[in-house]
């Protein structure tokens, strides 16, 4: 079975400091992971998409996140924070049939 | 442009009614899915469909239904049985149903019970 936790319910940066979100998978398969952004009162965009062709993949927005099969981890960076990107975040899992995704991280971004 | 379309953006069930949610996409995805989003919990399934005329149970299905008469859309019901209907719901659509698709959201609808 696939699931997905999300270290952290609330992150806060300062304007231009590194992003750091982090997310760790279970998959009994090699696994498809996604990254996706929420504003408030929005649907989810798609941010990102990991699907075994490198490990590094890089998003919109200046996001990217690194695949580590060793740590079983899928952490969001971006290297320096903008006041736009205050947000939810949500790491998703591919299941059967369907995607499987973690509680959320709310960012904060202060000026 | 193609997407996903959700109405209403607002929507105010009174006790023993039923609602029902819109969702049409322009994206010819033959999949669809209907999620339920609540505060801390992230995202729980719904129902979801794979093709026309056909549709699935997910993981919270009891207390809604669904159709699938159209490729484009696929409404939501949240009848009476539903004790807890306040929440956000997301309506996604992917091109196929399968592990390794990409799955694209509309804006969402808010219930509300009066």
């Amino acid at each position: 079975a696939q699931s997905v936790t999300q270290l952290g319910s609330h992150v806060s940066v300062s304007e231009g400091a590194l992003v750091l979100l982090r997310c760790n998978y279970s998959s009994s398969v090699p696994p498809y992971l996604f990254w996706y952004v929420q504003y408030p009162n929005q649907g989810l965009q798609l941010l990102l998409k990991y699907t075994s062709a490198a490990t590094l993949v890089k998003g919109i927005n200046g996001f990217e996140a690194e695949f580590k099969k060793s740590e079983t981890s899928f952490h969001l960076t971006k290297p320096s924070a903008h006041m736009s990107d205050a947000a939810e975040y949500f790491c998703a899992v591919s299941g059967n049939d369907k995607l499987i995704f973690g509680t959320g991280t709310r960012l904060q971004v202060f000026p | 442009d193609g997407g996903i379309t959700q109405s209403p953006k607002y929507l105010f069930r009174k006790e023993g009614q039923n609602v029902t949610l819109s969702c049409e996409q322009n994206l010819n995805h033959d999949a669809m899915y209907w999620y339920r989003q609540d505060p801390g919990q992230g995202l729980r399934l719904i129902y979801y469909s794979q093709i026309v005329n056909d549709f699935q149970k997910g993981d919270i299905a009891e207390g809604y239904s669904v159709s699938r008469e159209k490729k484009e859309s696929f409404p939501l019901t949240v009848t009476s049985a539903q004790k807890n209907p306040t929440a956000f719901y997301l309506c996604a659509s992917s091109a196929l149903l399968g592990y390794q698709e990409t799955q694209y959201f509309g804006p969402g609808t808010r219930l509300l019970v009066l």
